[in-house]
């Protein structure tokens, strides 16, 4: 069985400073891992993936993650917050054999000027 | 923009009645994934296709059934519509089925609202 915890449902940070959405996953197996943003009346899209080889996987707008197996962890960063950066950030697993994701119940990130 | 594109992408009804959400895929992915998102529930996996063939059943409810037609769009239609459904829909594709990381690509939803 599958699951994502996503710490924290609102993250409120100044322009500049750093970004860290927190995600937590439980597999039986290795898992593939994903952050996808959701702008205001918009539909998902991807930022960053893990599969297989660096855990440390960098995206798009400048955010990256890590995997960390052994704290079963896929958090999210990005060093200076942009006010465009405020948006719903979800992150998914899905499994070798399955392509369904099974999302967090997302962080919404506010961005202060 | 995904590729993915969603119609409607507002849809008001009401109770008791049946409605159906259709989605075309980028082009060139053969498999079509729904999803739900709600407030009490989140975002959840409905069902998945892939080249016309069902692949994957999540949390799908039995009013609610979906088909892939041989051109590759998708139809989710939901039936006995309660207050409960309202939420949005997405819809996603991406090439292939099974490998589990393929990226999937959103279209921009269906809101649906059942009064």
């Amino acid at each position: 069985a599958q699951s994502v915890t996503q710490l924290g449902s609102h993250v409120s940070v100044s322009e500049g400073a750093l970004v860290l959405l927190r995600c937590n996953y439980s597999s039986s197996v290795p898992p593939y891992l994903f952050w996808y943003v959701q702008y205001p009346n918009q539909g998902l899209q991807l930022l960053l993936k893990y599969t297989t080889g660096a855990t440390l996987v960098k995206g798009i707008n400048g955010f990256e993650a890590e995997f960390k197996k052994s704290e079963t962890s896929f958090h999210l960063t990005k060093p200076s917050a942009h006010m465009s950066d405020a948006a719903e950030y979800f992150c998914a697993v899905s499994q070798t054999g399955a392509n369904n994701l099974f999302f967090g119940t997302g962080t919404r990130l506010t961005v202060i000027p | 923009d995904s590729g993915v594109t969603q119609t409607p992408k507002h849809l008001i009804t009401a109770t008791g009645q049946r409605v159906t959400l259709r989605c075309s895929p980028r082009s060139g992915d053969l498999s079509v994934y729904w999803y739900q998102q709600s407030l009490d529930q989140g975002l959840q996996f409905l069902i998945q296709y892939y080249n016309g063939e069902e692949r994957a059943k999540g949390n799908i409810l039995e009013r609610f059934s979906a088909q892939q037609f041989p051109d590759l769009h998708s139809e989710l239609n939901l039936s006995s519509l309660e207050l409960g459904d309202s939420a949005l829909y997405f819809c996603a594709s991406s090439p292939v089925s099974k490998t589990g990381q393929e990226t999937q690509y959103f279209g921009p939803g269906t809101r649906l609202l059942v009064l």
